[in-house]
């Protein structure tokens, strides 16, 4: 199957520090990306919605201000956490779509970012 | 507003036993349903997906529009299906013409030998 990176896989930062986190499609080109959020023991929180060459669609309640999508190519999202502050610590992932009618999501291993 | 229920945060039973994972979902036009799974450590994956009505590892899933569930099922369990299942929708289209996927908060699945 089609196989989604993300980098780094974990990372540990000052608060007030931006971080970013980097998905791609390794083998195939993505039509769309998803940002998701993973609290322990919960579900998957879409935060945004990421289309190559366009802006994001961002979920209610997601600042987009704080939480920058780049979509660069169709195969690679990046997410910028900016000025990140401890309650922002999760496990952040990333799954993308390959288009031509499918909507299976390929996902990412997920990157664990915690905020001191 | 699209929404995907899973009632059990956790099902647990013995190998060999029947299994059956509930989804509930609540959409407004034709939605597609999905079934991913998350083994210890691993990423998340899909399992099956409604429109394939296909059998992976011995799950099936019928999608009832009806009783609008999309309920996973395997005759008989292996310890090897301890894992994490989630329901998911893909329902309505973004501005940017994305459909968006909705995940239930998912179940835990304990295979005791």
């Amino acid at each position: 199957g089609a196989v989604v990176s993300q980098h780094p896989s974990r990372v540990i930062c000052k608060s007030g520090t931006s971080v970013k986190i980097e998905c791609r499609s390794l083998d195939f080109q993505a039509t769309t990306m998803f940002w998701y959020r993973q609290f322990p023991k919960q579900s998957l929180m879409l935060m945004a919605t990421s289309n190559e060459g366009s802006k994001a669609t961002y979920e209610q309640g997601v600042e987009k201000d704080k939480f920058l999508i780049n979509h660069a190519s169709l195969t690679l999202s990046t997410l910028t956490v900016t000025s990140a502050h401890p309650e922002d610590s999760s496990f952040y992932i990333c799954s993308a779509i390959a288009g031509g009618g499918w909507n299976e999501q390929f996902f990412g291993p997920g990157t664990r970012l915690t905020v001191l | 507003a699209q929404r995907v229920t899973q009632p059990e945060k956790l099902l647990s039973v013995f190998k060999g036993a029947p299994v059956e994972l509930k989804c509930n979902y609540s959409y407004s036009g034709s939605p597609e349903l999905f079934w991913y799974v998350q083994y210890s450590r691993q990423r998340l994956q899909l399992l099956l997906r409604h429109i394939s009505r296909e059998s992976i590892k011995g799950f099936t899933a019928d999608l009832n529009k009806g009783e609008t569930s999309f309920h996973l099922k395997k005759p008989f369990a292996q310890e090897e299906d301890s894992a994490m299942y989630y329901c998911a929708l893909t329902g309505g289209v973004t501005a940017g013409g994305s459909y968006i996927p909705t995940f239930g908060r998912g179940t835990s699945l304990i295979v005791h030998p």
